[in-house]
């Protein structure tokens, strides 16, 4: 069964840092690794989807890492600021999306 | 605009009651999932579909029941045999193939016991 662990739960970063979001899975065997965000009370927007031939996926600020031997996948979020908070979700795809308990961001102004 | 709509928005079950979620989507999608979302965990899949007139459990089905009468609509029944309703409820489409597209979510429907 693919577990999927996102560490850590919660990150608080002043205005302007760059943004390091971790996501572990623990059977290589998947097509793509997608990510999500998710503002409080609403539903998820699809930010990135990284098929497992691609090492990496770029959109605007955002850039994500596929490392499918070692089971990893990294969120880059370049120059953040108060509109990136929200929680952000990553999900492992085989037959199905398996989804991780995600990492709340505050960006702080 | 193309998207998916649930509703209602919240929703508030009595003890015994079966209650029933819809979900909607205008985006000619084949495929369409039920999860649900508790404080500090991922999704979970309840059913998912491929297609019209066809279903299949996810994860945790037990408690619940589904219907694809139509390619828009797979409405979610959640049952007295539900023990633990209270939850936030979220239903996605994809055009087809359950893990190798993106799925697209609606805003949620927050279910309640009273």
């Amino acid at each position: 069964k693919q577990e999927v662990t996102q560490i850590p739960a919660a990150l608080s970063v002043p205005e302007g840092e760059n943004l390091v979001l971790n996501c572990s899975f623990t059977d290589s065997a998947i097509y793509n690794l997608q990510w999500f965000r998710q503002d409080p009370g609403k539903g998820l927007t699809s930010l990135l989807l990284i098929q497992s031939s691609q090492r990496e996926q770029t959109s605007g600020r955002l850039n994500a890492s596929l490392d499918k031997s070692s089971g990893r996948s990294t969120l880059y979020i370049a120059a953040s600021q108060p509109g990136d908070s929200a929680t952000y979700l990553c999900a492992a795809s085989d037959y199905k999306l398996s989804f991780g308990a995600g990492t709340t961001v505050t960006v702080r102004a | 605009d193309g998207g998916i709509t649930q509703s209602p928005k919240y929703l508030f079950r009595k003890e015994g009651q079966n209650v029933t979620l819809s979900c909607e989507q205008n985006l000619n999608h084949d495929a369409m999932y039920w999860y649900r979302q508790d404080p500090g965990q991922g999704l979970r899949l309840i059913y998912y579909s491929q297609i019209v007139n066809d279903f299949q459990k996810g994860d945790i089905a037990e408690g619940y029941s589904v219907s694809r009468e139509k390619k828009e609509s797979f409405p979610l029944t959640v049952t007295s045999a539900q023990k633990n309703p209270t939850a936030f409820y979220l239903c996605a489409s994809s055009i087809g193939g359950q893990g190798q597209n993106i799925q697209y979510f609606g805003a949620g429907t927050r279910l309640s016991v009273l």
